[in-house]
């Protein structure tokens, strides 16, 4: 029944290595969006699709490559990971992409890069 | 690029006591939203405001608009250990394609 669901929920893994995070959404949302929130808080965002297609992208480096198979799906693939990429990772949808729409966040994923 | 300051970045209060947080753009906006993050937890909308001057209440929360729509507050009145997290605040980019964040207030409630 979770709106929006991430996994995994945590993620441990050695520098150098590549990771996936994935996100589903079940409210029939046409956008979705990965965020990062580092250890002060700060909410970044990072990327969007609307409908597959590729919306905002942020200075993101190019280790980061988003992937939206549908509309329901939105995963982040990391290569060469990096120690400061250690950050809880949120996905979030909305109905469009316009101003006034409400963002549903999913419970994140906790990535600690050794 | 557009942005928001909140303020206070941190409050510890006793319970029973009020809360407010800030949020200033310095440019006239569209609409804001504010959002909770329990600790450990995700970011949850809690309330919009779109008309100049607009007061929203939701129970013990009162959301302020102001009338120039340049700033906005959240009011916590008798805060309890329930109200714990972090409140952001999240304003339009100004090309309708994302939020922009607040650095969050966090609070800290003394039971």
């Amino acid at each position: 029944d979770t709106a929006v669901s991430q996994t995994p929920k945590y993620l441990v893994t050695q520098m150098g290595n590549d990771k996936s995070i994935k996100c589903e959404q079940n409210l029939g949302h046409d956008t979705m969006y990965w965020y990062k929130q580092d250890s002060k808080k700060f909410l970044k965002i990072m990327f969007s699709y609307n409908n597959k297609e590729l919306i905002i992208n942020e200075t993101v480096p190019n280790r980061f490559s988003p992937k939206s198979p549908d509309k329901a799906h939105l995963n982040l693939h990391i290569n060469s990971l990096e120690l400061g990429d250690s950050a809880v990772y949120f996905c979030a949808s909305s109905q469009g992409g316009g101003f006034l729409e409400t963002q549903y966040f999913g419970p994140g994923t906790r990535l600690l890069v050794l | 690029g557009q942005q928001v300051m909140q303020i206070p970045q941190y409050q510890h209060v006793q319970e029973g006591e009020d809360f407010t947080t800030y949020c200033n753009s310095s440019t006239t906006l569209s609409n804001i939203q504010w959002y909770k993050q329990r600790p450990g937890g995700h970011p949850v909308f809690l309330i919009q405001l779109v008309k100049s001057g607009e007061v929203k209440k939701q129970k013990r929360l009162t959301f302020q608009f102001g009338e120039a729509k340049k700033n906005s507050s959240l009011h916590i009145t008798a805060t309890q250990t329930t109200d714990v997290g972090t409140y952001f605040c999240a304003i339009n980019a100004g090309n309708n394609r994302k939020l922009i964040w607040g650095l969050g207030t966090s609070l800290a409630v003394n039971p």
